[in-house]
């Protein structure tokens, strides 16, 4: 149990394009998604809280327009990275927080994204 | 300023070692700590400890949590070389947010 899914696991992207990274939980519903950023050899840096029906809560730094979150339901967060740029470069992880487990967050595989 | 440090940064063991690994934090309003196994994709769960004492076990990993001394153990025993890894240490305050440590990598040679 507790399987997230990302899609697409990696793109190369040209700059100034926008790319689509769709987050889902598969067997279980989570009110709750969290978008991180990973660099080589470095933890995870939360990018930004995504909860259902509501607008997206970002970290100090990331831009909303930039990264847009969309949660349209209980089992499908998705991510934009608009105008992409080759320092958006990264590994971009998604995780979610079933019901009733407040603390406990299950991660997706993640996204590598190249942009040229 | 809420902290998570993990210790070693880096470790090579033989296999059949037992290791130890620690974590220890400054949480603000702590809810609960969080062990994570990452290899070469996402972290995946391992435990989530809430209460001191109480030992989680799963197979050859173990951990505790010491509340009062805010640091939690992480043990492998018997490693073997699939449990060569990132291990991240996790802990959850008031705000649900998860704050980080930097990792333990583990290296297990045959």
């Amino acid at each position: 149990g507790a399987v997230v899914s990302q899609h697409p696991s990696w793109v190369i992207c040209k700059s100034g394009t926008s790319v689509k990274i769709e987050c889902r939980s598969l067997d279980f519903q989570a009110t709750t998604m969290f978008w991180y950023r990973q660099f080589p050899k470095q933890s995870l840096m939360l990018m930004a809280t995504s909860n259902e029906g509501s607008k997206a809560t970002y970290e100090q730094g990331v831009e909303k327009d930039k990264f847009l979150i969309n949660h349209a339901s209980l089992t499908l967060s998705t991510l934009t990275v608009t105008s992409a740029h080759p320092e958006d470069s990264s590994f971009y992880i998604c995780s979610a927080r079933p019901l009733g487990t407040p603390d406990t967050q299950y991660f997706g595989p993640g996204t590598r994204l190249t942009v040229l | 300023e809420d902290k998570v440090v993990q210790s070693p940064l880096s470790l090579v063991v033989h296999e059949g070692d037992t290791v130890t690994l620690n974590c220890s934090y400054e949480v603000t309003n702590f809810r609960s700590l969080l062990w994570y196994k990452q290899e070469k994709k996402a972290p995946t769960f391992l435990f989530m400890l809430t209460s001191s004492g109480i030992e989680k076990k799963s197979g050859r990993l173990s951990s505790i949590l010491d509340k009062k001394e805010l640091f939690s153990i992480l043990n492998i025993t018997a490693t073997q070389t699939g449990d060569s890894a990132v291990y991240l240490c996790a802990v959850c305050g008031n705000n649900r947010k998860l704050i980080w440590g930097l990792g333990t990598s583990l290296a297990v040679n045959p």
